[in-house]
């Protein structure tokens, strides 16, 4: 059974730097899949921030292309998100999430619980 | 960019109905390559379709999805208690790769 499971800081301090790990278990994130990270603000909609793969090769929304940076590490199983100059705009749950892609058709498959960051001052 | 429409925004219906959910996307969506997702208050998003009509490992065949170009549908045919929850349409473009959220329709137990 593939998990993942998100972990960091619960509360941040706005212009501080984001940094989430994604630990993966029952897959290998050596496989040819891509994987993601996504947030959702309290009470509201889903936000894809971007995509990783196991070679080190990155997507990321334009939105937060400036600010985002994924890497992988496939010793430990785990990819990683880096968000910077944070402000409470980005207070959400931050998902991490498998891709699925059969023929081209993709969709996140497997997500981690998401874990809560606030920043506030 | 492409923008994703969901309709309506919230539904009330009984178990036992049928409901269609919509997802309209701003301009044609290439390969068709939408999915859906079911959400429950403090869960994460459960993949039900890819590729507007794939259908996800263990979803019930209750559900289905359709759709191609622009116009994409979520299709309950019975509902049962446990499929009241917000749903999520998805896109995804390649060159650049990206995708793009509906903002959702709540499905709420009349």
């Amino acid at each position: 059974q593939v998990q993942l499971q998100e972990s960091g800081p619960g509360l941040m301090k706005p212009s501080g730097t984001l940094s989430l790990t994604c630990t993966v278990s029952g897959a290998s994130i050596s496989s040819n899949y891509w994987w993601s990270w996504v947030r959702q603000p309290p009470g509201k909609g889903l936000e894809w921030i971007g995509e990783i793969y196991h070679s080190g090769t990155a997507n990321y929304n334009p939105s937060l292309q400036s600010r985002v940076t994924m890497l992988i590490d496939n010793s430990k199983n785990q990819f990683s998100l880096r968000l910077t100059s944070v402000t409470a705009a980005d207070t959400a749950v931050y998902y991490c999430a498998k891709h699925i892609e059969v023929l081209g058709k993709r969709g996140f498959d497997y997500w981690g619980q998401g874990t809560l960051v606030t920043v506030s001052s | 960019e492409i923008v994703l429409t969901q309709s309506p925004g919230s539904l009330s219906l009984s178990p036992g109905e049928r409901a269609t959910l919509s997802c309209r996307a701003s301009q044609s969506v290439t390969g068709n390559y939408v999915a859906w997702f079911q959400q429950k208050p403090g869960q994460a998003p459960r993949l039900l379709f890819y590729g507007a009509s794939s259908r996800a490992t263990g979803i019930p065949d209750r559900f289905s999805g359709s759709g191609s170009g622009t116009d994409f549908t979520l299709t309950i045919s019975r509902l049962e208690p446990e499929d009241f929850a917000v749903y999520y349409c998805q896109q995804y473009a390649t060159s650049p790769a990206r995708y793009i959220f509906g903002q959702g329709t709540k499905l709420e137990i009349k």
